[in-house]
């Protein structure tokens, strides 16, 4: 069965510029995740979405991120205005109610550079 | 907040020997634990979970051990293969059951032929 996917793999682009990142989730998955993670840093989280409830952002690190989920499937992170420390591997995941959503599959992330 | 503390040292290790990782956290006691493998350029992969209330877990060739009161994990890979290098991930609850994660920085082990 496939996994999750991420796209694009590798993202360049200008400062300032707006980017966006889609991610698709396991199918049947209800919970999907955002991490980043930095160069020598650990994942960071970012925001959760957990089926048909208000999404937790309470790790954005600041407004020019937003995240949405349509019909409980792909997400798209965007980020506005990039800045040179939002070079990053962004990383989604996605986990399964029959897990007790515990365990969390991860797409192979998008790599981002802000020149 | 949850503070995770790994070695950021890289093991270097023979094969066949048994690696140990550590996983030192602050602050409350989380409901799990979990461990992560990740390749380079790749995301993490899940190995094991193990519960607040269990002492030990296996699978196969791999043991975590949990200790609420050192508030430490650890993590074995018994007989390593050089197939076992990668970065190791812990991860745990951000808050009491709830399933966002907070990772430490990883542990890298090298598994010398």
């Amino acid at each position: 069965g496939a996994g999750v996917s991420q796209s694009p793999s590798n993202k360049v682009t200008e400062k300032g510029k707006d980017v966006e990142l889609r991610c698709d989730p396991i199918s049947g998955h209800t919970a999907l995740y955002w991490y980043r993670q930095s160069l020598g840093q650990g994942l960071e989280f970012l925001i959760y979405f957990q089926g048909n409830s208000a999404p937790d952002k309470s790790g954005l690190p600041s407004d020019r991120f937003s995240a949405e989920r349509t019909g409980g499937s792909v997400s798209t992170l965007t980020i506005q205005r990039t800045q040179q420390e939002d070079s990053a591997v962004y990383l989604c995941a996605s986990s399964s109610p029959d897990s007790r959503g515990e365990t969390q599959y991860f797409g192979p992330g998008t790599r981002l550079l802000v020149l | 907040s949850q503070k995770i503390e790994q070695n950021s040292e890289a093991l270097n290790i023979q094969e066949g020997k048994t690696a140990t990782l550590t996983c030192n956290y602050t602050n409350y006691s989380p409901a799990y634990l979990q461990w992560y493998r990740q390749d380079p350029g790749r995301g993490p992969v899940f190995l094991l979970l193990i519960r607040e209330n269990e002492k030990e877990k296996r699978k196969e060739r791999l043991k975590v051990t949990f200790d609420t009161t050192l508030k430490q994990s650890l993590f074995h890979i018994t007989a390593s293969q050089p197939a076992d290098s990668a970065t190791y991930l812990c991860a745990l609850d951000m808050d009491y059951g709830n399933n966002r994660l907070a990772f430490g920085k990883g542990n890298q082990v090298v598994v010398i032929p």
